[in-house]
């Protein structure tokens, strides 16, 4: 399995409180991304990075921000967690364009 | 609007038949496209990747097409197997840097 870790693999919260998910690779990839997963809708990209510092929205970005300071991690905040962000989340990373991606185990969040 | 679409969000087969899996796509012209499997509780594992000016993959007991006239790849499992059954994702890059995803087939194949 390609070294990918996310974490917390389970998180509750609660509405209007910040959370980050955290996403730390070894494998040195220069992308990295985060998606949601939500039954009817699948796969939802929030945001991606295609190297330190240089990060970009998907198509779901409102209410999320991510940040990259080192190769390894990414890190996925929500300043002020809503219940409609309750989700399973998905870290990926991938060497190049145009090749595979690799997933982590995701991260169930629930905000009540 | 940019879509993916994949035929049927539940596809029931017998066991030795062959599975075909649709993912047609609007207002995207993707330079690939990849498919993917996912199992409950976890996350995709890329299968098979296919460029734009490839016609056919393959890969094992799986097959896939990519006809960028149609707009659409098939992706075929052979001999098809109970441990097949999982969800089946297709994803296309958008020409930019990430790509997007289908929702997604859920396959079960039947002993």
């Amino acid at each position: 399995d390609a070294g990918i870790t996310q974490s917390p693999r389970h998180k509750v919260t609660e509405t209007g409180t910040p959370v980050t998910l955290r996403c730390h690779q070894t494998e040195n990839h220069r992308y990295m991304y985060w998606y949601r997963q939500d039954p009817g809708h699948g796969l939802r990209l929030i945001h991606y990075s295609y190297g330190v510092k240089d990060t970009d929205k998907g198509e779901v970005s409102d209410g999320y921000s991510v940040s990259r300071s080192k190769t390894e991690d990414f890190l996925l905040t929500l300043e002020s967690a809503t219940s409609s962000q309750t989700s399973v989340y998905f870290c990926a990373i991938s060497d190049s364009l145009g090749t595979e991606a690799f997933f982590g185990q995701g991260t169930r969040l629930t905000v009540v | 609007s940019q879509k993916i679409e994949q035929n049927s969000e539940a596809l029931n087969i017998q066991e030795g038949k062959t599975a075909t899996l649709t993912c047609n796509y609007t207002n995207y012209s993707p330079a690939y496209l990849q498919w993917y499997r996912q199992d409950p509780g976890r996350g995709p594992v890329f299968l098979l990747l296919i460029r734009e000016n490839e016609k056919e993959k393959r890969k094992e007991r799986l097959k896939v097409t990519f006809d960028t006239t149609l707009k659409q790849s098939l992706f075929h499992i052979t001999a098809s197997q109970p441990a097949d059954s999982a969800t089946y994702l297709c994803a296309l890059d958008t020409r930019g840097q990430n790509f997007v995803f289908g929702p997604g087939t859920r396959l079960s194949v039947l002993p």
